[in-house]
Parts: structure tokens; C-alpha cells; sequence
């Protein structure tokens, strides 16, 4: 099993920051990495699909990285920001997530 | 647009055997494959597994063949039941679709899911 490792847990943010988030992995994923946001009570909505940004997705968001690291950056932060990110590994069975960050705005 | 909506009861007595329905709508479940997911208090969220519209199924091991999934395309419906529950089989319970390619044969390339349904709580409790 494929364990991803996400950091940080929690940050906080002012609007207008740029904030980057981690995942790695225990072993090579190639680039079969998704982010997520999501908020409380909603579905979870999809971000980044291997490395690429979903049709509809503000442009403040872009995703990095290939085999073990991968990087979620969020640029000139907004209230609207303010919620729950993880990343998923699809590349071995079983899929696994990272533990998730919870990203406040001050 | 694809919606995915959970349904079941929101409690379940422990040895009992929990039971989800995740409803498709805007778009048919004769495409792609379809996850469940759950995510306990506190805690990450874990893979439960997936089924393809043809009844291939794939578990996450640490289900301990405890789960099926099962799909009725005539509603546009895929099921999950989990057997002998306990409370650490409490959490929020997700449905999604697992994107998917068809490379011919028994061969898919799976993207990772793209759409969720906006979860359902269970708690297991007598």
C-alpha cells in the first residue's frame, strides 16, 4: 500500500498569500496525484488531476511534482479558500489519501 | 452535470450489516467505474472500493472482506453493504465516480475520482 504523507495539518492565511501544500509518497506514483477541496456539508471537488488544472477551476491553483513529492499551491489567497485540501494517489490499488489540511483565512 | 447522492440509515447497531445507495444522476453509470469511500471522526479518509456497470468489483483489503458493492443500472444506482460492523466503522460514508478508460480487454486506466456525492453520516451504536 502507497502512503501519502501530507503536511502541514493546519495553516492559516491571509487573503492575498501564496500557500503551498505537500504530499508525499512512499513510493513512486508517477504522476498519478489528484488534489481536492472541500467544504463542510459539500462535495468534495477536484482541483488538480495529474498535475493538470480541472476545466472551471480558478488559475490560483496549480499542482507540481512527479514519482514521491507533489505540490499544491494556492496563489493570492482568498476568503473563499477556506477549506479542507487532500490529495489522492490513483496509481496502485488501493487508492489512499493524504491526511488532509485544513487551510484557514484569517 | 454528474450528481451523485448517498442515501441509508444513519445508525446501525453493532454485528448488524450497514447498507448505502449512491444514486447517479445527469449522467449514466454505464460509463466509468464507481468508489465508495468513508472518512471516521477525526481521522483521513480510506478507499472502501469500486464497481464497474458490468459487476467487476475491487475491495481495499483492509475491509477484511466485510464489503460489497453491487450495481442496479436499471436505476442508475450502485450499493454498498458492509457486514459484523463495529464502531470504528463509523464515519462519514462518500460515493463517487472513479474516472476510467477502457484500453481494451479487461485493461482501464483510472484517473481517480472527479465527482462525490456530499457524504452521509453512520454511526454505529446500539
Amino acid at each position: 500500500e502507497t502512503t501519502l504523507t501530507q503536511s502541514p495539518a493546519f495553516m492559516s492565511a491571509t487573503p492575498g498569500d501564496k500557500v503551498t501544500i505537500s504530499c508525499k509518497a512512499s513510493q513512486d506514483i508517477d504522476d498519478d496525484m489528484n488534489w481536492y477541496q472541500q467544504k463542510p456539508g459539500e462535495a468534495a471537488i477536484l482541483l488538480i488531476q495529474e498535475g493538470n488544472l480541472v476545466p472551471g477551476i480558478s488559475p490560483r491553483f496549480s499542482g507540481s511534482g512527479y514519482g514521491t513529492d507533489f505540490t499544491l499551491t494556492v496563489n493570492d489567497i482568498e476568503s473563499e479558500d477556506a477549506a479542507y485540501y487532500f490529495c489522492l494517489q490513483h496509481d496502485t490499488f488501493p487508492y489512499t489519501f493524504g491526511q488532509g489540511t485544513k487551510l484557514e483565512i484569517k | 452535470q454528474v450528481q451523485l447522492q448517498e442515501s441509508g440509515p444513519g445508525l446501525v447497531k453493532p454485528s448488524e450489516t450497514l447498507s448505502l445507495t449512491c444514486t447517479v444522476s445527469g449522467g449514466s453509470i454505464n460509463d466509468h467505474h464507481w468508489s465508495w469511500i468513508r472518512q471516521p471522526p477525526g481521522k483521513g479518509l480510506e478507499w472502501i472500493g469500486y464497481i464497474h456497470y458490468t459487476g467487476t468489483t475491487k475491495y481495499n483489503p483492509s475491509l477484511k472482506s466485510r464489503g460489497t458493492i453491487s450495481v442496479d443500472t436499471s436505476k442508475n444506482q450502485f450499493s454498498l453493504k458492509l457486514t459484523s460492523v463495529t464502531a470504528a466503522d463509523t464515519a462519514v460514508y462518500y460515493c463517487a465516480r472513479d474516472r476510467s478508460i477502457h484500453c481494451g480487454g479487461d485493461c482501464y486506466y483510472y484517473y481517480g475520482m472527479d465527482v462525490w456525492g456530499q457524504g452521509t453520516t453512520v454511526t454505529v451504536s446500539s
